[in-house]
């Protein structure tokens, strides 16, 4: 089993359309739970992340943790077509190191 | 300020040859990692330096892969006789003390023939 678990996808959705990104994980030592949005070709960057349970609001973006279910959300508001890329969920714990999920593909269309 | 880069961007060897990669992370980052990503497929952790401690190697996925990095600042990643299955991007990141915000390089998109 793998430590992240998160569906490639891909997901196609319309414009303005509610996003939900999901990643399940097994390592309960996991505190820090980052997402990464990488466009094709570049590096990821970081979008957001959260420390232990709860959400964490930016913009048109939320972010969720459950550690309860050792579940992470990440919701886009209002899609954009910019906001096609591939996101990389990335919990870590206390030992400076990030455990990245496979990436889900996002198209969203005009 | 500049952010991190790779060098080289591409890279075409043959199988059996060595190749060195090259990271230049941002300038105070103590921390620097290594990746590697096969097409379609997350990052796969390869190699972690933090500042004068000893480098987690526990990524690496055979002798054939090794890293330097010298003080806090470039790094090479060595990969030898090479394998058309070390076919990826290779991705290097860096942070301030092991905090968790890792800001990526470019990549070397690798390919052996």
């Amino acid at each position: 089993q793998k430590e992240v678990e998160q569906d490639p996808g891909p997901l196609s959705v319309p414009e303005g359309a509610i996003v939900s990104l999901n990643c399940t994980y097994s390592n309960s030592a996991f505190q820090y739970f980052m997402w990464y949005r990488q466009y094709s070709r570049k590096g990821p960057e970081l979008l957001m992340y959260t420390y232990s349970s709860g959400n964490k609001e930016d913009g048109r973006f939320t972010a969720q943790v459950d550690k309860s279910s050792k579940y992470i959300s990440l919701f886009i508001r209002d899609s954009q077509p910019s906001d096609s890329a591939t996101y990389l969920c990335a919990p870590g714990g206390n030992t400076g190191k990030l455990i990245f999920g496979q990436g889900t593909t996002l198209q969203v269309k005009p | 300020g500049a952010g991190v880069s790779q060098s080289p961007s591409n890279k075409v060897t043959e199988k059996g040859k060595d190749v060195e990669l090259r990271c230049d992370p941002i300038s105070g980052h103590t921390a620097l990692y290594w990746y590697r990503q096969r097409l379609g497929q997350g990052l796969e952790f390869l190699i972690y330096f933090q500042g004068n401690s000893a480098p987690d190697k526990s990524g690496l996925p055979s002798d054939r892969f090794s890293a330097e990095r010298t003080g806090e600042s470039v790094s090479t990643l060595t990969i030898q006789r090479t394998q058309q299955e070390d076919s990826a991007v290779y991705l290097c990141a860096s942070s301030f003390r092991g905090f968790y915000e890792q800001f990526f390089g470019p990549g070397t998109r690798l390919t052996v023939l």
